[in-house]
C-alpha cells in the first residue's frame, strides 16, 4: 500500500527553528508538495520538490531525498502565525496525490 | 482573483435528506477534486475529474456522487447522507495532475449530519 508518515504534533518556541519530517512509500514518485493549513481553513501551497536537494523560499525551506523516500520542511525564525498543520503530499506514478495526515505545529512564546 | 468557491460553508442536515455542495473555479482548470478531512486522517479524496464529463472514484467514494457538465463546476451530491459523512469537505482544482501543478482549495464546507 501507499503510505506517508509525518509526526502528529510538534512544539517549538517563537524565534527558533523547527524541522518537520515526511517519509513516504508510494508506487512511483513524481514530486512532493508541502502545504500549510490553519485550523478550519483551506490548505495553502508552500513548496514543491521533484529533484533531490534543498529548495529555499524565505523563512521556509524544503528538502528531498528520493533514494531515501524522505523530505523535510524547515521553518526558521518561527512566528506565532506559523502555528498550523503542515501537510506532506506525494504525486505517485499515476499522477494521483497521496496525502499525509499532517503535522500540527504549536508555537510557544 | 483566482478562486475556488464552494457552498454552503456550513450545513446541518438530517439523515437521508439529499444535499448538494457546489464548487466553482474561475481559473479554467481541467482537474477538479473533492476531499474530506477528518481528525487524524488527513485529506482523503472522494472523487476527481480530469475534464468535462470525465469523473473517477477516489479513495472514499461510497455515499457520494459527482458530475462535471461544465469545466468550472464540480458539485458533490450526497443522495442519502448519514452521520458518518459528518466532516469538513474541500473542493480543489489545478491545471492538471502533472508535476508541479499547484492545487487550489476552496474554503471548505463543514457538514454535520444528525
Amino acid at each position: 500500500g501507499q503510505n506517508i508518515d509525518q509526526p502528529t504534533e510538534m512544539t517549538a518556541t517563537e524565534g527558533a527553528i523547527v524541522q518537520i519530517n515526511c517519509t513516504y512509500q508510494t508506487s512511483g514518485f513524481n514530486g512532493l508538495f508541502w502545504y500549510q493549513q490553519h485550523a478550519g481553513e483551506a490548505p495553502t501551497f508552500l513548496s514543491y520538490n521533484v529533484l533531490d536537494g534543498l529548495e529555499e523560499k524565505g523563512r521556509f525551506s524544503s528538502f528531498l531525498s528520493r533514494s531515501k523516500g524522505y523530505s523535510y520542511l524547515l521553518l526558521k525564525e518561527l512566528q506565532m502565525k506559523d502555528s498550523a498543520s503542515y501537510l506532506c503530499a506525494v504525486i505517485d506514478s499515476n499522477y494521483q496525490l497521496i496525502w499525509g495526515a499532517g503535522t500540527k505545529l504549536i508555537i510557544k512564546p | 482573483e483566482a478562486q475556488v468557491t464552494q457552498n454552503p460553508r456550513y450545513l446541518i442536515t438530517v439523515t437521508g435528506k439529499k444535499l448538494t455542495v457546489t464548487c466553482s473555479q474561475n481559473m479554467n482548470h481541467e482537474y477538479m477534486s473533492w476531499y474530506r478531512q477528518d481528525p487524524g486522517l488527513g485529506l482523503r479524496q472522494i472523487y476527481y475529474s480530469m475534464n468535462v464529463e470525465v469523473t473517477d472514484k477516489g479513495d472514499v467514494p461510497e455515499g457520494y456522487k459527482v458530475s462535471r457538465k461544465e469545466k468550472r463546476n464540480f458539485p458533490l451530491i450526497l443522495e442519502s447522507p448519514s452521520p458518518n459523512q459528518t466532516s469538513l469537505y474541500f473542493c480543489a482544482s489545478s491545471t492538471g495532475t502533472g508535476a508541479g501543478n499547484t492545487i487550489y482549495f476552496g474554503e471548505g464546507s463543514w457538514l454535520t449530519v444528525v
